[in-house]
Order: C-alpha cells, then structure tokens, then sequence
C-alpha cells in the first residue's frame, strides 16, 4: 500500500525558514517523480515543485523559485521541500504527492494527508 | 501560464442524477494532459481522472471524462450521497501545472 507522510510545518514569521519532509513507503521511490503541492485556508490547489525520480531535474511555478527548494534521498524513500523568506501567501497545507510514472510527472496518484504551514507575524 | 476556469461553482443535484462539470482552458491543453481530482472535506485529493478520459486504478465506471483542446467535461452518472466533495481539473501538458478553481458537488 502507497502511503505519503509529511512532517515539518509549523507556525512561523514572515521571512523564516523550513523544511519540510515526506516519508513515503510501498512503492520504489527512487523510479518515481514527486511533487508539493498546496493549498491555502479554503482555497483551490496549487502545484508548487516537482522533482525526477533520480533527482536530476526539478521544477518550480514562479511564484517559488529562489525562495523553495525540492529534493530527494532516495536511501532513505524520502522527499524534502526546503522553503526560505516566507511570505503571508505561502500559508497553506503542503500535499506531497505521487507522480504517476517517470514520464507522467503531473498526474498526482497518490497523496500524503498534508502539513499545514502557516505565516504569521 | 494555462488558465483553467471551471463552472459551475456549485451543483446541487439529487442522488440518481447526473452531474456535468465543464472545465475550459485559456490555450490548448497539450496532447489532452488533463486530470480531474474529488476532494472531500478534511481530506487530500484523489486521482479520478487522467488524459482527459482514462479512468485512474479503483475509480468508479459512474465518473467519466471527456473532451480535448480547450473545452474538458467531468461527468458523473448516477449521483450517490458519497459524491459530495470539491471536483478539480488540471492540466499537466505544459509547465507550470495548473489546477482550475474547483466546482462544489452538493447532494440534496
């Protein structure tokens, strides 16, 4: 059974930092791509980042880049999402998320019950 | 970036009856990379729908897909009580992935 489990989030001031962390099990991990996707307070979805299942190639949606960063460790089937300067906006639950295959990055088949990172001075 | 606008907002429908939710993209979804989620309250999305019209692994034959370019329809027939949850699109053809803003299925 596929399961994702995020840890990390937590209540934090504008320009702060963390990691966040998703533990996933019953698949191969490393033959996979990943992705965060989030949603804020009574909001839509928002796709966030994806990396590749070797960890070679990764994206971000524009409102991120420079301040996120996604990675991977495949010894240990985990995924990582490090944010830094934390804006107001970025509050919201983090998903991580399953691709469907290595060449089907965005479809989501899988998805971890979140965590909830709020910014808040 | 693709714009994904999904109507109606709610739908409030009686079990048994047939849902139809529209979604349309402000360009051409590539090779018809669109996927349809169910969110239910308190609960990650899940999976319904993929390349427009396949159905995902466990999905019920009640809920198919269709459509391609620009114009994407959910349909789900036969509503039951257990429908009743937030439906979203995305398309997954061209970077950045965008979901749309989500169309509310209520069960009178």
């Amino acid at each position: 059974e596929v399961q994702l489990l995020e840890s990390g989030g937590g209540l934090l001031q504008p320009g702060g930092s963390l990691r966040l962390s998703c533990a996933a099990s019953g698949f191969t991990f490393s033959n996979y791509a990943m992705s965060w996707v989030r949603q804020a307070p009574g909001k839509g979805l928002e796709w966030v980042s994806a990396i590749s299942g070797s960890g070679d190639n990764t994206y971000y949606t524009d409102s991120v880049k420079g301040r996120f960063s996604i990675s991977r460790d495949n010894s240990r089937n985990t995924l990582y999402l490090q944010v830094y300067s934390l804006r107001a906006e970025d509050t919201a639950i983090y998903y991580c998320a399953k691709g469907y295959s290595n060449n089907y990055y965005g479809i989501f088949d899988y998805w971890g019950q979140g965590t909830l990172v709020t910014v808040s001075s | 970036e693709i714009v994904l606008t999904q109507s109606p907002g709610t739908l409030s429908l009686s079990p048994g009856e047939r849902a139809t939710l529209s979604c349309r993209a402000s360009q051409s979804v590539t090779s018809n990379y669109l996927a349809w989620y169910q969110q239910k309250p308190g609960q990650a999305p899940r999976l319904l729908i993929y390349g427009a019209s396949t159905r995902a692994t466990g999905i019920s034959d009640r809920f198919s897909g269709s459509g391609s370019g620009t114009d994407f329809t959910l349909t789900i027939s036969r509503l039951e009580p257990e429908d009743s949850a937030v439906y979203y699109c995305q398309q997954y053809g061209k970077l950045p992935w965008t979901f749309g803003q989500g169309t509310k299925v209520e069960i009178k």
